[in-house]
């Protein structure tokens, strides 16, 4: 089977770094994605890792290792509109994502 | 280039009707998949569609769900005699190829069942 694990909450402050962890058990694995979902929102694609390290996106940054199963989203320069959920997804023999982690961003 | 469309995005069911949900891919995408989503939940995955073909159905009951993907016109996720646990969100996401390229995603179709 499929499965990730990811934190349900996490809280910091406007001009902040926050480090979103996820570990995953998968089978076929290709590589891991990161998604962004505002609330009543579609998810919007943030990130993709297929070899280990780190991709940088602008303030987004995301890590893999495919050793330790893990990988990360990094995020700096916090804005309040970065309020929202976070999930990791395994692409694997399907794209199976993560619990989600609730981000909120305080002024 | 249009994005995933889905309609309708919303849909109010009573008990024991069916319900249709309809996605149209990013064209030029023969992936797609269906996903699940419970207010303050995360995504739960449903069925992977290519072209005409169910390749992958593990997170989809076996009863009163269906899915499908024809060589032309819009993937349907079907659901039959809806009950009130039906209700949520569900998402429909299409790739170019499996694996390798992020998930477009629609905006939904929020299903009520009353």
């Amino acid at each position: 089977g499929q499965s990730l694990e990811q934190p349900s909450e996490v809280t910091a402050v406007e001009g902040a770094i926050v480090q979103i962890n996820c570990t995953y058990q998968t089978s076929g694995f290709y590589g891991l994605s990161w998604y962004q979902q505002h609330d009543g929102g579609a998810p919007t694609f943030l990130s993709y890792n297929a070899l280990d390290g780190l991709e940088e996106t602008g303030r987004f940054s995301s890590f893999l290792s495919r050793s330790d199963s893990y990988g990360y989203l990094l995020l700096q320069e916090l804005q309040m509109k970065d309020s929202a959920s976070y999930f990791c997804a395994a692409y694997g023999q399907n794209f199976v994502f993560g619990p989600g982690t609730r981000l909120s961003v305080l002024p | 280039n249009a994005g995933v469309m889905q309609n309708p995005r919303h849909l109010v069911r009573r008990r024991g009707q069916e319900a249709r949900l309809r996605c149209s891919p990013v064209k030029g995408h023969s992936h797609v998949y269906w996903y699940r989503q419970l207010p303050e939940e995360g995504l739960k995955f449903m069925v992977y569609l290519q072209k005409e073909n169910i390749i992958d159905e593990s997170g989809m009951p076996k009863e009163r769900f269906s899915a499908e993907f024809p060589k032309e016109g819009p993937s349907i996720l079907r659901i039959q005699q809806v009950v009130r646990g039906d209700s949520a969100a569900y998402f429909c996401a299409s790739s170019p190829e499996k694996g390798k390229s992020p998930l477009h995603f629609g905006n939904g179709t929020r299903l009520t069942v009353t």
